[in-house]
């Protein structure tokens, strides 16, 4: 299995609070990213990272940031927790270009 | 911009049935590739295959075969045989072939095998 560690696993957080969410590699893989998965929407793209200090917007990134300071680490960040960001948050990984992506345990999320 | 649909929300059959599950994609690309991944009740998500577009043969492993028609853009996975421990949400998904390599996923085919 691949080396991907998320953390916290879960997590409740009230409104307008900053939640940070951890990924953490051992595979040394140049690709990070971010996904949110919600009932029928399968995962949406958060944010990604192409490289340390290398990121970029996915298609549902408004209240999201993220950092990489470190090939292994990849942060993400709500500014100000809201009711519409209680989902499950994935991390996933990969190499290079058409290679699979491999994810994490989930972060489950609930902003009350 | 890219897409997968999955247009079977939910699939129920009885163990040892066969059941197909449908993937249709939509890309700009010439060369691409499509994933299937796997997500039991325990949440984790799995990969299972990797196909590219030059490739149309039919892929099987075990019990799991995959059906790829690039004329009718489709990507489709039978499990034969089907067992309790096949019961899972299926994702197809399609990696952008340059810019940030993402993966579009499709939303996901809940099967349920009834013992």
């Amino acid at each position: 299995d691949a080396g991907i560690t998320q953390s916290p696993r879960h997590k409740v957080t009230e409104t307008g609070t900053p939640v940070t969410l951890r990924c953490h590699q051992t595979e040394n893989h140049r690709y990070m990213y971010w996904y949110r998965q919600d009932p029928g929407h399968g995962l949406r793209l958060i944010h990604y990272s192409y490289g340390v200090k290398d990121t970029d917007k996915g298609e549902v990134s408004d209240g999201y940031s993220v950092s990489r300071s470190k090939t292994e680490d990849f942060l993400l960040t709500l500014e100000s927790a809201t009711s519409s960001q209680t989902s499950v948050y994935f991390c996933a990984i990969s190499e290079k270009q058409n290679t699979e992506a491999f994810f994490g345990q989930g972060t489950r999320l609930t902003v009350v | 911009a890219q897409k997968v649909t999955q247009a079977q929300t939910e699939i129920s059959v009885v163990e040892k049935e066969d059941v197909t599950l449908d993937c249709v994609y939509e890309t700009r690309d010439t060369t691409y590739y499509l994933f299937w991944y796997k997500q039991p009740p325990s949440g984790e998500l799995v990969f299972l295959i990797r196909r590219n577009s030059f490739d149309e043969q039919n892929e099987i492993s075990g019990r799991y075969s995959w059906n790829f028609q690039k004329s009718t853009s489709s990507f489709n996975f039978t499990i034969t045989a089907s067992q309790v421990v096949d019961s899972a949400v299926y994702f197809c998904a399609l990696p952008e072939i340059t810019g940030r390599r993402a993966l579009t996923f499709g939303s996901g085919t809940r099967l349920q095998v009834q013992p």
